[in-house]
């Protein structure tokens, strides 16, 4: 089945730590994003990317980093230098310059201890 | 700066009302809107997609319409079941790369 899978699922990190959220999706999109939601707020973009080796940052990109070394992969790394860490993050995938139709994971809940 | 605003915020109706949610936006020219159903604890689901220049989309019990003049998109939900309980969002897109996401209404359809 075609989709894209986030992992973990559930992540508990100790203030300091560095952490990864994997995205892999077989869909064959070219862009992928990841999002941020936070209770009571819609979701906020961190970083996207359009093509393999490019990235930007989006709205809130600060304390994130990201890669895009294959189509298929897109990991997010939650740094120390992310102040509040704790949300539910998303990542979701697109067939760029089409129909800009959004695919999501199931995400990754993220809780910093 | 483009801002999406849904209300209400909540609703609870009683199994088999149709019903309509709604979704406003502050600047016309968009690319498309979207909504999208999101479970508890879930990722979103995409329900209906409405390019600019389209009016409508219908996809079984639903219809999305979009007045882009007046910023406005509408959701109408026929028949509801509790099945459709969930917080249901809509996104709008500028640009074909960037998606701005309302805050959602959260629904509850109870038998």
């Amino acid at each position: 089945d075609g989709g894209i899978t986030q992992s973990p699922k559930y992540l508990f990190r100790k203030e300091g730590q560095n952490v990864t959220l994997s995205c892999e999706q077989n869909l064959n999109h070219d862009a992928m994003y990841w999002y941020r939601q936070d209770p009571g707020q819609g979701l906020r973009l961190i970083y996207y990317s359009q093509i393999v080796n490019d990235f930007q940052k989006g709205d809130i990109a600060e304390g994130y980093s990201v890669s895009r070394e294959k189509k298929e992969s897109f990991p997010l790394t939650v740094t120390s230098a992310q102040k509040n860490p704790t949300a539910f993050y998303l990542c979701a995938s697109s067939i760029y310059g089409i129909t800009g139709e959004l695919f999501f994971g199931e995400g990754s809940r993220l809780t910093v201890l | 700066k483009q801002e999406v605003t849904q209300i209400p915020a909540a609703l609870s109706v009683p199994e088999g009302e149709n019903l309509v949610l709604n979704c406003s936006f502050t600047d016309s020219a968009i690319y498309n809107l979207q909504w999208f159903r999101q479970d508890p604890g879930k990722g979103l689901t995409s329900l209906l997609l409405i390019q600019s220049s389209q009016r409508e989309q219908t996809s079984g019990r639903l219809n999305a319409s979009l007045d882009k003049s007046s910023g406005r998109s509408t959701l109408y939900i026929a028949a509801s079941q509790p099945g459709d309980s969930a917080t249901y969002l809509c996104a709008v897109n500028r640009d074909t790369d960037k998606l701005i996401f309302g805050t959602g209404t959260r629904l509850q359809v109870f038998p």
